[in-house]
């Protein structure tokens, strides 16, 4: 069965600290894709990224950074130098074919 | 600009009443689809469409029904609606099921 965990509920940093928000999943497929998107306050869902199974290079974009291990199933996205503006709800997500399987996502709250 | 809308953004209804929420794109992107967002839960899927005329159910499609007559709509509509059914909305689309999704700005739905 195919299962996104991301076991943090929520997470409270102070700004300028590093936060690792974790994503752990599980398929039986050797062809999927994984996708990390933010939902900000406001409620709109904003695409970060997208991997697939077969790309494990890591990925660093500014001050966000993920890294992808298939040996352990996990695509943990960092955030770096962290800001106020980052304070939202985290998703992961696995798309294999057709569908989608969401985690429950990661609210991260960033204190000034 | 490029966007997926959809109508009505609030709907407040009483248990049995008909109801679809539209959904449209203007990407000329393939696939659709609709998620619902519930506390805790995450987003979960409920059908998808890789194409005019074609759809399939996702992990909650049980009181639902989709039709993808055109490549730019993707109407969700509910026949019957129930409170349990009271939830946000969102449609998504994306140029292939393996591509990032763009969200529309959900459709908060109360049944009572």
């Amino acid at each position: 069965a195919q299962k996104v965990t991301q076991a943090q509920t929520e997470i409270s940093v102070v700004e300028k600290e590093d936060v690792t928000l974790d994503c752990v999943y599980e398929t039986r497929d050797t062809t999927y894709y994984l996708f990390w998107y933010k939902q900000p306050p406001s409620g709109e869902l904003v695409f970060l990224i997208r991997r697939n199974s077969f790309d494990e290079q890591n990925e660093i974009s500014g001050r966000y950074s993920w890294n992808f291990q298939k040996s352990t199933s996990s695509f943990n996205f960092t955030i770096t130098a962290s800001q106020v503006v980052d304070s939202a709800v985290y998703f992961c997500a696995l798309g294999q074919g057709f569908s989608f399987i969401f985690g429950k996502g990661t609210r991260l709250l960033v204190k000034p | 600009e490029a966007q997926v809308t959809q109508n009505p953004r609030y709907l407040i209804t009483v248990t049995g009443k008909k109801l679809t929420v539209t959904c449209s794109q203007n990407m000329n992107h393939e696939y659709m689809s609709w998620y619902r967002q519930d506390p805790g839960l995450g987003l979960r899927q409920i059908y998808y469409s890789m194409n005019v005329e074609v759809t399939d159910k996702g992990d909650v499609p049980e009181g639902y029904k989709v039709s993808r007559k055109e490549k730019r709509n993707f109407p969700l509509i509910l026949e019957s609606p129930s409170p349990n059914q009271t939830s946000l909305y969102f449609c998504a689309s994306s140029f292939r099921e393996d591509y990032e999704q763009y969200f529309g700005p959900g459709t908060r739905l109360t049944v009572t």
